[in-house]
């Protein structure tokens, strides 16, 4: 079946300029992940939605941030008055039950460069 | 606060032989799960092995196996008969669940690279 798909898969923008982008998780799938790859840096937690539980918001690095979770199936993630240090790629998962139980599967990432 | 170091950033080896790949990890929890990614060139991160804490025998899959030491806050990764398709950037990952979030915490990651 089809897996997690990110649009766009690039985009550059302009320092101050709102940007959005979305996740299409794989269908059923009540887990969704979102994440940030800096150049040369691991991954960082951003958000985490389950179901229609509060999603943990814990990773979001400042209230420029904010994502939410439509119907319990795609996901955008909006950046507000971007800045240069925003350039990474940004990763969205998805996993049927949860990490507990299940494995999560990675889409191909949306490249977010702030000029 | 839970940290992951991979202290290697970068190892080659040649096809068919055997390499590890070292991870440790901080925390005061007694339940969590380790986890070892691949993101190949293409990008697309995919899981490798992973291992629950409570479980006292090594998790393994095919070629892949890890060497989890619970007291030493190690989880060392070893690929056997490398293959070409095993280069890639490999990230350790740690996960306790805590209220119900799944937060994973991740190394920098480390860049292997097989040699024909």
């Amino acid at each position: 079946g089809a897996g997690v798909s990110q649009s766009p898969s690039n985009k550059v923008t302009e320092k101050g300029k709102d940007v959005e982008l979305r996740c299409d998780p794989i269908s059923g799938h009540t887990a969704l992940y979102w994440y940030r790859q800096s150049l040369g840096q691991g991954l960082e937690f951003l958000i985490y939605f389950q179901g229609n539980s509060a999603p943990d918001k814990s990773g979001l690095p400042s209230d420029r941030f904010s994502a939410e979770r439509t119907g319990g199936s795609v996901s955008t993630l909006t950046i507000q008055r971007t800045q240069q240090e925003d350039s990474a790629v940004y990763l969205c998962a998805s996993s049927l039950l949860g990490l507990i139980q299940e494995t999560q599967y990675f889409g191909p990432g949306t490249r977010l460069l702030v000029l | 606060a839970q940290t992951v170091t991979q202290s290697q950033p970068e190892m080659s080896v040649q096809e068919a032989e055997t390499v590890t790949l070292s991870c440790t990890y901080d925390t005061s929890e007694n339940n969590y799960y380790l986890f070892w990614y691949k993101q190949p060139p293409s990008r697309q991160m995919i899981l490798v092995i992973r291992q629950e804490a409570y479980k006292q025998q090594n998790a393994t899959e095919n070629r892949f196996s890890v060497n989890f030491q619970k007291a030493a806050k190690s989880f060392s990764l070893k690929i056997s008969d490398s293959q070409l398709g095993d280069t890639a950037m490999y990230f350790c990952a740690f996960m306790a669940p805590q209220g119900g979030s799944e937060k994973l915490v991740f190394g920098k990651g480390m860049k292997l690279t097989v040699n024909p």
